[in-house]
């Protein structure tokens, strides 16, 4: 599985906008990132994901390299609530079936009042 | 009920104990997950099952057995442990088509203490 390389912790003020950045410069053609978050005493949950083109859904938006290496998690207004750690995985998909999520130690992300 | 649920949320056993954690579905997915989550690591893949068929084994050692006797419903049955074990246990569901996002919706997990 292609790795990925992120930040250990970022702070942002409430209301303001994040951008959690991940590098992944070994990514193959048929890698998808996805992005999942795990709050405190919870189980990780699904944020976001994308091959080539920027995604945007009600959550959060995802911003993708044009060479792909990298890739940027955008919370638009960030609240108290979206502290939690931040993963960036890559997933492949093939012939009906489906590459493993592979965690990393991810992003810390503070959010202050 | 929905979603994912994982029982019990808290279990302490000693090392000779024998005991079990399970986990339901409701989603109506396929695939099933065990993950281990220690203090301070990142969330470690143990097994994976894909229409009651156990597709990954993390080389997980045998003091943990896996059984999911169908596509809800996934145990994981505990003997022998040792004090390293004790960890925060995950289970997840997807689809499991082989069709991304393939998203994975995880239990609230079981926290384990082995004395």
């Amino acid at each position: 599985d292609a790795k990925t390389t992120q930040p250990n912790s970022m702070e942002s003020n409430e209301e303001e906008p994040v951008h959690l950045p991940c590098n992944h410069s070994t990514i193959s053609g048929t890698d998808y990132i996805h992005w999942y978050r795990q709050l405190p005493s919870q189980g990780p949950e699904y944020v976001i994901h994308g091959l080539t083109s920027n995604v945007n859904n009600r959550m959060a938006s995802l911003a993708i390299a044009e060479d792909r290496k990298s890739s940027t998690l955008i919370l638009h207004r960030a609240t108290l609530r979206d502290a939690a750690v931040y993963y960036c995985i890559l997933r492949v998909y093939y012939g009906g079936s489906q590459g493993n999520l592979i965690f990393g130690k991810g992003t810390k992300l503070s959010v202050k009042p | 009920e929905t979603g994912v649920t994982q029982t019990p949320r808290h279990l302490v056993m000693g090392m000779t104990n024998k005991k079990s954690l399970k986990c339901e579905q409701h989603l109506g997915h396929n695939a099933m997950y065990w993950y281990k989550q220690s203090a301070k690591k990142p969330l470690e893949l143990m097994f994976v099952y894909n229409f009651k068929e156990q597709t990954e084994n993390n080389s997980v050692p045998s003091r943990f057995s896996p059984e999911c006797p169908n596509s809800s419903h996934l145990f994981l049955h505990l003997h022998t442990l040792q004090p390293e074990d004790s960890a925060l246990y995950l289970c997840a569901s997807s689809q499991g088509r082989g069709l991304a996002p393939d998203t994975q919706y995880f239990g609230p997990g079981t926290r384990l203490t082995v004395l």
